[in-house]
């Protein structure tokens, strides 16, 4: 599809596991953020990419985050020991990148719920 | 400390009447974008302004941005249900870059 992509849609899984959630942002989009959205709020940033490179990452909660773009496409966000309160849906958007902010392009997002 | 302040938080009408939903801040922003927002989905594009002053319209829905930069108001008229949604304002701060920051929110509610 032409589309952001994310899988998995949904994700249950047991406080402490590790947990992987990817992103196949549109074809050509140099720019990939990753947002955290809980129940009746807006995005809250986590990171974004500009390329390869994590231009940002102000917004990971805690060293259990980690996000990768090893070749400038898919990303993966990846979080360690997950706790509870991890429990949210995790957007991707992607953009054309390149200096003035343009269309954010959002998937559908990926619900992780940990038990 | 919430960088854009959304107010109302939420909002219930009648069908047919006019409302405005504010984006504040004490941030000067290099541009500003609505976004709507349905359940299960992805926030979509609604405006982005980038001059202060200025005002974009989109059918029944005024943007206008304020004259300093810090902030911003939607304008719908004659609202509808299918104007029901989670309606975002996002910024990038200025010297930023890309990033790209949102507020939390207006749940407007349409009633028919």
């Amino acid at each position: 599809g032409a589309g952001v992509s994310q899988t998995p849609s949904n994700k249950v899984t047991e406080k402490g596991k590790y947990v992987e959630l990817r992103c196949d942002p549109i074809s050509g989009h140099t720019a990939l953020y990753w947002y955290r959205q809980s129940l009746g709020q807006g995005p809250e940033f986590l990171i974004y990419f500009q390329g390869t490179g994590a231009a940002d990452d102000s917004g990971l909660p805690n060293d259990r985050f980690f996000a990768v773009r090893p070749e400038g496409s898919v990303s993966t966000l990846k979080i360690q020991r997950t706790e509870r309160g991890d429990s949210a849906v995790y957007l991707c958007a992607s953009s054309l990148g390149g200096g003035t902010p343009g269309e954010l392009f959002f998937g559908e997002g990926s619900r992780l719920t940990v038990l | 400390t919430q960088l854009l302040e959304q107010s109302p938080q939420f909002l219930s009408i009648q069908e047919g009447e006019n409302l405005t939903v504010y984006c504040n801040s004490s941030s000067v922003f290099s541009s500003l974008q609505w976004y709507r927002q349905e359940p299960g989905e992805g926030p979509v594009l609604l405006v982005t302004v980038v001059t202060g002053g200025e005002v974009k319209k989109l059918k029944r829905l005024t943007f206008q941005f304020g004259d300093a930069r810090k902030d911003s108001s939607l304008h719908i008229t004659a609202a509808q249900p299918g104007d029901t949604g989670l309606y975002l304002c996002a910024a990038c701060i200025m010297n930023r870059d890309d990033k790209i920051i949102f507020g939390k929110g207006t749940r407007l509610h349409i009633l028919p």
